[in-house]
């Protein structure tokens, strides 16, 4: 089962608009990451916010994370071509014997008109 | 730069073949894991190692095992291979204790025909 579910599924904005994206979870959690995927390639860490943050920043990227309504959201601002690309958010289910089991949604795949 | 790195982009095999998919890191990391990635879907979880020799099954572990010998290295096996395998798999890994980010290979887009 998905721990983290990503909506709008999908999203088309104009270049140097805000693109915001939301990611809801089912359990407790120790921190909330969102990644990023170019197209047919591996994912790329773009930032973790703890469980007890509630905002965090990371040059155009701000992530908020709301442990009461399980849920997390991720804008970036100012959007170019470049960032056109499917973004995930991921969590930690509670450790097994010392390790972490890191599950991840089913994604929000954004594109950027130039 | 660190890294993780499997050993094939892509793939084709013949239903009812045996599978193997490599993952190698060099980062020392103690957590590893394999996904499988379909449209629609997202990442689902496989298999996850914590330790050398230890495995934990994920969500969709059926028709996969997997083999941990060495830290760096953690195995996709796919005893028989069936189409309903063919997947874009990806592994990572990342360090067991703490807030940390996972590291991705760059996915094996495996076909079974």
């Amino acid at each position: 089962s998905q721990q983290g579910e990503e909506d709008p599924q999908a999203l088309s904005i104009q270049e140097g608009e805000n693109a915001t994206m939301n990611c809801s979870y089912k359990t407790s959690i120790n921190n909330l990451q969102w990644y990023r995927q170019n197209s047919g390639r591996g994912l790329v860490h773009l930032i973790l916010i703890r469980s007890n943050e509630r905002e965090k920043h990371s040059g155009r990227l701000r992530v908020t994370l709301d442990t009461s309504k399980k849920s997390s959201s991720l804008l970036i601002t100012a959007s170019r071509a470049a960032d056109t690309a499917s973004y995930f958010c991921a969590t930690d289910a509670i450790p097994l014997g010392g390790g972490f089991k890191t599950i991840f949604g089913a994604g929000t795949r954004l594109f950027v008109k130039a | 730069d660190v890294k993780v790195t499997q050993s094939s982009r892509y793939l084709v095999k013949r239903t009812g073949e045996k599978v193997f998919l490599e993952c190698v890191q060099d980062m020392d990391h103690e957590n590893m894991f394999w996904y499988r990635q379909d449209p629609g879907l997202g990442l689902r979880l496989i298999y996850f190692s914590y330790d050398v020799k230890m495995k934990e099954k994920g969500d969709i572990p059926e028709g996969y095992s997997v083999s941990r010998e060495k830290k760096e290295r953690f195995s996709l096996i796919l005893e028989s291979a069936s189409t309903n395998q063919t997947s874009m798999y990806l592994c990572a890994s990342r360090r067991r204790q703490g807030a940390h980010e996972a590291f991705f290979g760059q996915g094996t887009r495996l076909t079974v025909v």
